[in-house]
């Protein structure tokens, strides 16, 4: 069973555009998370929200608690965004992850 | 500056020799935990510890062993790594469970021959 359902799997996308990384989970959460994982390997966390909206900087995030669904956006999309997206959620003590989205910004 | 620090980064090794990775942070924090990361199955939870003499299973805690004798150390041991053990390890850890960012090391790349 997968707590955590991420979509799409993989994301080409031109520089500029705007792009929308969707997460669905099916178990109670205490809060969820966006990670942003580099080639090389390390995991930087970008959010972290348990209702409403999070902004920083070019990236939002959204949850709806009712649906059990957030979303992750990127505005005027720049090479150096190409990653994998991470989304997870902490049940109290334990975390369950998303496969990731492997996004590709092309110049 | 805050971080968690994982070692080593790579390691190879053979099937049944006993090898620890460690886990070291500077932040205080209270909850500390391994996981692994496979390709097509992400990242799953293997232990995490909530303070200091406290510990308990993840998803896929078989094979492994933690303990957390100090608040900032918790090494995650193989008493007998398998090849099925041969994965892209990360240790993490956050102030409070559930309601704060995880901090990640920069992870462990272990291949059991």
């Amino acid at each position: 069973k997968n707590e955590v359902e991420q979509s799409p799997q993989n994301l080409t996308a031109q520089e500029g555009e705007f792009i929308t990384i969707n997460c669905s989970y099916s178990v109670g959460i205490s809060a969820l998370h966006w990670l942003q994982q580099h080639p090389g390997g390390g995991i930087v966390s970008l959010f972290m929200l348990s209702s409403g909206k999070k902004k920083h900087g070019r990236l939002i995030a959204t949850i709806n608690i009712q649906e059990k669904h957030s979303s992750l956006h990127i505005t005027a999309s720049h090479p150096r965004d190409s990653a994998v997206y991470i989304c997870a959620v902490g049940t109290g003590n334990q975390f369950y992850f998303g496969t990731g989205t492997s996004l590709t910004v092309i110049p | 500056e805050a971080q968690v620090t994982q070692n080593p980064r790579y390691l190879i090794t053979v099937t049944g020799k006993k090898l620890t990775v460690t886990c070291s942070q500077n932040m205080n924090h209270e909850y500390m935990s391994w996981y692994r990361q496979d390709p097509g199955l992400g990242l799953r939870q293997i232990y995490y510890s909530m303070n200091v003499e406290v510990t308990d299973k993840g998803d896929v805690p078989e094979g492994y062993k933690v303990s957390r004798k100090e608040k900032r150390n918790f090494p995650l041991i193989l008493e007998s790594p398998s090849p099925n053990q041969t994965s892209l390890y990360f240790c993490a850890s956050s102030a409070l469970t559930g309601y704060s960012p995880l901090h990640f090391g920069n992870g462990t790349r272990l291949t059991v021959t």
